[in-house]
């Protein structure tokens, strides 16, 4: 069946750097785009970027650009979201979503993954 | 960037009425919005897309409608299982997108 698996959860201590994993199963990854999804605790869901698995074409939200990094290797079928310079407001659970292009939305999810920034 | 608005903040409704939640996008975005449900613990689950769509899988209670700035996320008779957080999605100047700051539907 169509999935994504992420890494597991990560405590992380202010201006450190986490890095978390979405490996793909089920379909074509080369098909379709990832998106990367945050939410903060007790918050609602904030976009943070999209990534191309064909070509590596990235787009990232305005707020987050210059400490994020999105990338994919296709032979793994794994996608990767880099967040640098971590501040306690990082704090969230992070999920990977398949995007299904300009007509759709994203239509299979991670699990999530919980990202702590505390000292 | 595209802004969006979800109302109400909360919605109260017994089990078996219908529930009407809005969206409301800062400019047009045609019909480029999907419709999230979220419970407790889980992942988003995508409803609807390009406004009006169920996406595989979804029951035929949920419905969407709307175009430009405008949207409605219906679902005709509520079951125990859809008390949860909706959000609603812009993907219109795609690749960027934008969701709502979403209405959870409890029970009343």
């Amino acid at each position: 069946q169509v999935q994504l698996v992420q890494s597991g959860a990560e405590v992380k201590k202010p201006g450190a750097s986490v890095k978390v994993s979405c490996k793909a199963s089920g379909y074509t990854f080369t098909s379709y785009g990832i998106s990367w999804v945050r939410q903060a605790p007790g918050q609602g869901l904030e976009w943070m970027g999209w990534i191309s698995a064909y070509n590596g074409n990235t787009n990232y939200a305005q707020k987050l650009q210059g400490r994020v990094t999105m990338t994919t290797d296709t032979s793994t079928s794994t996608a990767y979201m880099e967040l640098r310079s971590l501040r306690s407001d990082d704090t969230a659970v992070y999920y990977c979503a398949r995007q299904t292009g300009p007509v759709g939305g994203m239509d299979v999810w991670g699990q999530g993954t919980t990202v702590t920034v505390s000292s | 960037e595209i802004v969006m608005t979800q109302s109400p903040a909360t919605l109260s409704v017994s089990p078996g009425e219908r529930a009407t939640l809005s969206c409301r996008a800062s400019q047009s975005v045609s019909s480029n919005l999907a419709w999230y449900q979220q419970k407790p613990g889980q992942a988003p689950r995508l409803l609807i897309y390009g406004a009006s769509t169920r996406a595989t899988g979804i029951p035929a209670r949920f419905s969407g409608s709307g175009s430009g700035t405008e949207f409605t996320l219906t679902i005709s008779s509520l079951q125990s299982e859809d008390f949860a957080v909706y959000y609603c999605q812009q993907y219109n100047n795609w690749p960027q997108f934008t969701f709502g700051p979403g209405t959870k539907v409890d029970i009343k």
